[in-house]
């Protein structure tokens, strides 16, 4: 059961260019989603989060847009760098068990940025 | 990745043998949790740790696994006998208290059996 879905693996983009990652969930208990970059041997780093009471949180360079109707989430980049590439990961929480907030992950899409 | 660490970062072990995996929250940070990577897959949720206390362990498998989180000391997770279906990155997170949200993970532990 796939609770949450980033359903492109991979995603290349042009340096300077817009990158958009996208997240659908299932679970309408879900209250807050993040986002996380990951590059090879690493551990994720957080990037952003919104809360579902909110539809956009912007950070910088990264966009995080959020529509609890469609259950979707997505994450903009602009410009686009180099850097950028890696895997990024979607992640949602909810309250659970002593409220545990253990985190919901995508399988990740391989975003490649070509200079 | 903000100050959790987890050694050792690599480990091989035979078939049958125990896996020892330890993990030290980021400064502050009462709160561990583990998280299991298999190869090409997202982060599976495992447990949930406070100081002396498992909150949350709904993805632990129920045999060979195990995890504590002492008063002093790291969180470790054990796995005894392990087997090939074993080998994966294992990531720890830490978060600063039940009103935060943002999880902080440490490098993980790459186990391989052989």
């Amino acid at each position: 059961d796939q609770q949450v879905k980033q359903n492109s693996p991979s995603l290349s983009v042009q340096e300077g260019r817009i990158s958009i990652l996208n997240c659908d969930y299932t679970n309408s208990m879900f209250d807050y989603f993040l986002w996380y970059k990951k590059y090879p041997a690493e551990g994720p780093t957080f990037l952003i989060s919104i809360s579902s009471i909110k539809d956009k949180n912007e950070d910088g360079r990264f966009t995080v847009f959020l529509n609890k109707s469609a259950k979707h989430l997505s994450l903009h980049i602009v410009p686009s760098q180099p850097g950028d590439s890696a895997v990024y990961f979607c992640a949602a929480s909810g309250r659970g068990i002593q409220g545990a907030q253990k985190l919901v992950f995508g399988q990740g899409t391989r975003l490649t940025i070509n200079p | 990745n903000a100050g959790v660490m987890q050694n050792p970062r690599h480990l091989v072990r035979r078939r049958g043998q125990e896996a020892r995996l330890r993990c030290s929250p980021m400064k502050g940070h009462s709160h561990v949790y583990w998280y299991r990577q298999l190869p090409e897959e997202g982060l599976k949720f495992m447990v949930y740790l406070q100081k002396e206390n498992i909150i949350d362990e709904s993805g632990m498998p129920k045999e060979r696994f195990s995890a504590e989180f002492p008063k002093e000391g790291p969180s470790i997770l054990r796995i005894q006998q392990v087997v090939r279906g074993d080998s994966a990155a294992y990531f720890c997170a830490s978060l600063a208290g039940p009103s935060s949200y943002e999880q902080y993970f440490g490098p993980g532990t790459r186990l391989t059996v052989t």
